[in-house]
């Protein structure tokens, strides 16, 4: 069974443009986190989902940032516009109501 | 408000001798609580959970955790570390609240592992 999936692994974009992260959780799971990490904060919760409905976003930095989940398949973490203080590893990871989190791989952005 | 600290930013064991990776945490209720490895450039692979039960639990690749209510702890240990175990661990706790969950994340331990 595939695990969850994110793409892009990586992107370099410069300031000002709009950087799209795209993420489908394990088939099956009703909860969906965006995590961010930085070598100066570790691991920040952005956003969760819960059977699609956003349910805590107090850890979006600013308006800049905006996440979506229109079905149980596919999630999406869009900044715009990008900064360079945005660099970092974006990680989506899903799970059961109660259950463990099972990571993607990550999408390492970087913002020039 | 939930929170994981991990005193150790870093630690260097000799390959063969034994490990404890500290983590507190402080939540209302009863935590569930995790541990998690991350290699270079990988995702966050979980080593094991504790949800209820036995408060010593078992996990993957030799790795066992304890957790003490009293001490509000959850440690890590291994009987003999082996150069692959070289990674960050992060502690994690969450929680059923009202019918959802949020897991917080520890700053993590990075492991070096000497010959």
């Amino acid at each position: 069974d595939a695990g969850v999936i994110q793409s892009p692994r990586h992107e370099v974009t410069e300031m000002g443009q709009e950087v799209t992260l795209r993420c489908k959780p394990i088939s099956g799971h009703n909860s969906l986190f965006w995590y961010r990490q930085t070598m100066m904060r570790g691991l920040e919760l952005l956003i969760y989902f819960n059977n699609n409905v956003p349910i805590d976003d107090s850890g979006m930095p600013e308006d800049r940032f905006s996440a979506k989940m229109p079905n149980a398949s596919f999630s999406t973490l869009k900044i715009q516009p990008s900064e360079p203080r945005d660099s970092a590893v974006y990680f989506c990871a899903s799970s059961t109501l109660g259950g463990e989190l099972f990571f993607g791989e990550g999408s390492r952005l970087t913002v020039l | 408000a939930q929170s994981v600290t991990q005193p150790d930013i870093h630690i260097t064991v000799s390959e063969g001798a034994s490990l404890e990776l500290r983590c507190n945490y402080s939540y209302g209720a009863t935590p569930y609580l995790f541990w998690y490895v991350q290699s270079p450039g990988q995702g966050l692979q979980l080593l094991l959970k504790y949800f209820s039960g036995d408060t010593l639990v078992q996990g993957i690749k030799g790795f066992e955790a304890e957790f003490k209510r009293s001490q509000s702890s959850f440690n890590l240990r291994k009987p003999s570390v082996h150069w692959s175990d070289a990674a960050e661990y992060f502690c994690a706790v969450g929680g059923r609240s009202g019918g959802y969950q949020k897991v917080t994340f520890g700053t993590g331990t990075k492991l070096q592992v000497i010959p």
